[in-house]
């Protein structure tokens, strides 16, 4: 079956510049999550959906970084004014019935954002 | 709190040889555990988890790994290597009411020598 899609896979941008990411978890996953992934370390945690609310947004690191939820499913991550130390790969995740944290996480491919 | 160390940044094994990943954890609640791989350009995929049942967990592709609360340890382990193997491994520990709270190691990347 489907499993979960990011797009683009790949984005260079300009310093300045704006960027949307784009997230399709698994059909019926309520629960959808953002990382981010820097060379060589861990994933970060951005934000948690549940739905298209975000109880947790505690993992975005300024006010230039936002994301939203639409129809329980499609997700967009949005970076604004991009800097050189938003290049990262950016990763989405989705899981089946809510924030049950012993439920795996379905990962997405990524999308790779380096900023010049 | 929560904390997960993986304790080397790098393992090189011999094709069909063991092989060991080791991971520590902190958490002040009951936790789940989870083990990841990740191969290049790929997105991650779950290779086994502990959520307080058996202590000795199997996973795919015939790795497994024990949940040691004595030691705060689930350590990933494989009897023989296979050059397919060759990708970067992380441990994963949750627990609490947050999904910040889902706190990924910083990762293993496990070479296969033929």
């Amino acid at each position: 079956g489907a499993g979960v899609s990011q797009s683009p896979s790949n984005k260079v941008t300009e310093k300045g510049k704006d960027v949307e990411l784009r997230c399709d978890p698994i059909s019926g996953h309520t629960a959808l999550y953002w990382y981010r992934q820097s060379l060589g370390q861990g994933l970060e945690f951005l934000i948690y959906f549940q739905g298209n609310s975000a109880p947790d947004k505690s993992g975005l690191p300024s006010d230039r970084f936002s994301a939203e939820r639409t129809g329980g499913s499609v997700s967009t991550l949005t970076i604004q004014r991009t800097q050189q130390e938003d290049s990262a790969v950016y990763l989405c995740a989705s899981s089946p019935e809510g924030l049950r944290l012993s439920y795996e996480q379905y990962f997405g491919p990524g999308t790779r954002l380096t900023v010049t | 709190a929560q904390s997960v160390t993986q304790l080397d940044s790098h393992v090189s094994v011999s094709e069909g040889t063991p092989v060991l990943l080791r991971c520590n954890y902190s958490s002040s609640y009951s936790p789940s555990l989870f083990w990841y791989v990740q191969h290049p350009n790929k997105g991650l995929q779950l290779l086994l988890k502990y959520t307080s049942a058996a202590t000795l967990v199997k996973g795919i592709n015939g790795f497994e790994a024990e949940f040691k609360k004595s030691e705060t340890s689930f350590h990933l382990t494989k009897p023989s290597a296979h050059m397919s193997d060759a990708a970067e491994y992380f441990c994963v520990v949750s627990g609490g009411s947050s999904a910040s709270k889902i706190i990924f190691g910083s990762g293993t990347r496990l070479s296969i020598r033929p």
